[in-house]
């Protein structure tokens, strides 16, 4: 079984901050683990995703993830913020291997000038 | 190069009536996968599908709820008789394949049940 564990409903920076979000997951095997963004009223848009090698994943929109398996954490991160930034985070972990994905409550991000 | 489509966008319904959403995944894509949104909580994994066939209904309530991808037309999610406890925002992804993990999302139908 797989959880995820989104700490923080809400992040509050400012433009040009770092934007952290984390992320912890539990799964009984290997996992795959993904961000997504959803901007009001659209659909998810995949941000970055982990899978196997490289434990620094880069996504779209300069940001980044870091597997962490002894943390079991897979936190998203980007050096500054921009207003455009602001919408709501999903992390989301899936058995490798396999296609369905298990979601975090999600965490709103919101920018100020 | 259209992505995941979803119709309708919104969709209001009495207690009682049924409610049908409809999915057309991205070309080329043979698998589907419905979530279902409530207010304040992530997206819970409902139904599974390949092209004729159910591969995981795990997340399907045991009554009601339905859910159907035929050899020809769109995915199909029908929800009979319902109630308040329905509305939420219905979204479809599709994807390539099981190996191919990414999950292409449509913009979702929002479900009111008056």
């Amino acid at each position: 079984a797989q959880s995820v564990t989104q700490l923080g409903s809400h992040v509050s920076v400012s433009e040009g901050a770092l934007v952290l979000l984390r992320c912890n997951y539990s799964s009984s095997v290997p996992p795959y683990l993904f961000w997504y963004v959803q901007y009001p009223n659209q659909g998810l848009q995949l941000l970055l995703k982990y899978t196997t090698g490289a434990t620094l994943v880069k996504g779209i929109n300069g940001f980044e993830a870091e597997f962490k398996k002894s943390e079991t954490s897979f936190h998203l991160t980007k050096p500054s913020a921009h207003m455009s930034d602001a919408a709501e985070y999903f992390c989301a972990v899936s058995p490798a291997g396999y296609s369905t994905l298990t979601f975090g409550k999600g965490t709103m991000l919101l920018v100020s000038p | 190069n259209a992505g995941v489509m979803q119709n309708p966008r919104h969709l209001v319904r009495r207690r009682g009536q049924e409610a049908r959403l409809r999915c057309s995944p991205m070309k080329g894509h043979s698998h589907v996968y419905w979530y279902r949104q409530l207010p304040e909580e992530g997206l819970k994994f409902m139904v599974y599908l390949q092209k004729e066939n159910i591969i995981d209904e795990s997340g399907m309530p045991k009554e009601r709820f339905s859910a159907e991808f035929p050899k020809e037309g769109p995915s199909i999610l029908r929800i009979q008789q319902v109630v308040r406890g329905d509305s939420a925002a219905y979204f479809c992804a599709s994807s390539r394949g099981q190996e191919h993990n990414e999950q292409f999302f449509g913009p979702g139908t929002r479900l009111t049940v008056l």
